[in-house]
């Protein structure tokens, strides 16, 4: 199975700040990676998808790049209610493999 | 409009087999290009993929738990079912089922959501 490592495995920042998230795959897996984000108490809501491709109706101070192993999630301006867990996934084959998320607080 | 609502019991005991069924709306899977998959959370933990099926019927699994789990559609209703054999209390999770989005013929990623339904495993 495909091992998906996100770091860092939680992170504080001020609103306006510019927020990365990193995901590793343990093998190459293309651009099929996906995001996403799960507020407290919510169902997960997909952010990107083919590692760069932004959702219908998500923000654009969302972004992703990466390809093969290593992917970025990029939140340009850290706004109060992007505070949430993100998941990248693993979406090259199955069994399709979540990482084990990223806590995004507000300092 | 696409819409998935996850059915079951919320308390099943030990050794129990669980059945869940998510009833989709907005969308056949009897279509070409259409997938539905189940996912599971356990409490303050991460996600975990379960199984898919297509609307070829072609069936994938989570390897760890392939032994336990089928999963099954009946297009007519509309419905895709899971089965679990040999419930344990760590699968207490809340589970959900997902839409799949291809792109190309590769899974894009889950792009619509059921509520999810909480199932607790105790005696």
């Amino acid at each position: 199975d495909i091992q998906m490592t996100q770091s860092p495995s939680s992170l504080s920042a001020s609103v306006g700040d510019r927020v990365t998230i990193t995901c590793r795959a343990s093998q190459g897996i293309s651009n099929y990676l996906a995001w996403y984000q799960q507020k407290p108490g919510k169902v997960p809501k997909l952010l990107i998808y083919a590692a760069s491709t932004l959702q219908s109706g998500v923000p654009s101070r969302f972004s992703g790049s990466g390809s093969g192993t290593d992917f970025t999630l990029t939140i340009s301006s850290l706004q109060p209610e992007d505070v949430a867990n993100y998941y990248c996934q693993n979406c090259n084959s199955a069994p399709y493999t979540f990482g084990q998320g990223t806590k995004l607080e507000i300092k | 409009q696409v819409t998935l609502r996850e059915s079951g019991p919320a308390l099943v005991k030990p050794t129990q087999t669980l059945t869940l069924t998510c009833t989709f709306s907005g969308f056949s899977l009897s279509s070409s290009g259409m997938c539905v998959s189940w996912i599971r959370q356990p409490p303050g933990k991460a996600l975990e993929w379960l199984a898919r099926i297509d609307w070829d019927d072609d069936k994938y699994y989570s390897t760890s738990l392939k032994t336990r789990l089928t999963i099954s559609k009946d297009t007519s209703k509309n419905q895709v079912v899971l089965t679990m054999t040999n419930m344990d209390p760590v699968d207490t999770a809340t589970y959900y089922c997902a839409r799949i989005l291809l792109v190309g013929a590769h899974l894009g990623a889950f792009d619509y959501w059921g509520q999810g339904s909480l199932v607790t495993v105790s005696s």
